[in-house]
């Protein structure tokens, strides 16, 4: 079946550092990938999707590129803030299909 | 915009006990899911929904059942409680439009079993 696998488990950085959060997964087909940002006592929100190779996703300074060759869609930000501490998954969502498929999620932890 | 609302926010059970959680949203989506959040593991699916008496189990379904009352609810039930569960319950919506639909999210029920 799909699957996903983020790397880290818990990133800690300084404000102004730059973040890279890993994200391969495994799918049959061709799937839509997906970053969710959830920040405490919240539900997980949207951040971005990309659907085809090489689209590059991207919302409030974090971006990540669709690597079909790799199948992997790193999750980047040049500049961290207090604020962006939180938790973040990558997840994937095959055609035909309403189902999403987590990782195991990533906790993000910024200091000022 | 909508809102997804789950009740109740925290819910402690007794060993073996049944347990109900509810979700309502007003987005007027066809598709309903109920995730369990571990930490460390993510999110897991244990039953979706994409209309009215309509019921497709996850990974997760084992000890779990779901009844989708109405277009806009939809419940889970805990059938055995397990000693020492914690975990998060997550209720979601989105459109029937395939892999490219945003999935949105409530705020969760915290179970906590002792």
């Amino acid at each position: 079946g799909d699957s996903v696998t983020q790397t880290e488990g818990q990133v800690a950085l300084s404000e102004e550092d730059f973040l890279t959060i890993h994200c391969n997964y495994s799918a049959s087909g061709y799937p839509t990938l997906f970053w969710y940002v959830q920040y405490p006592g919240e539900g997980p929100q949207l951040l971005f999707r990309a659907s085809r190779d090489k689209e590059k996703g991207s919302s409030r300074g974090f971006e990540a590129t669709y690597d079909k060759g790799t199948t992997s869609f790193h999750l980047r930000k040049a500049s961290v803030q207090e604020s962006d501490s939180a938790v973040y998954y990558c997840a994937l969502s095959e055609w035909g299909n309403n189902k999403l498929t987590f990782g195991q999620g990533t906790v993000l932890s910024v200091i000022p | 915009g909508g809102i997804i609302t789950q009740t109740p926010k925290f819910l402690i059970g007794q060993e073996g006990q049944k347990l109900t959680l509810k979700c309502q949203q007003n987005f007027n989506h066809d598709t309903m899911y109920w995730y369990r959040q571990d930490s460390g593991k993510g999110l897991r699916l244990i039953y979706y929904s994409i209309t009215e008496n309509d019921l497709q189990k996850g990974d997760l379904s084992e000890g779990y059942d779901a009844s989708r009352e109405k277009k806009s609810s939809f419940s889970l039930t805990v059938t055995s409680a397990q000693k020492n569960e914690m975990a998060v319950f997550l209720c979601a919506s989105s459109l029937t439009g395939g892999a490219y639909t945003e999935v949105f999210f409530g705020k969760g029920t915290r179970l906590t079993v002792v």
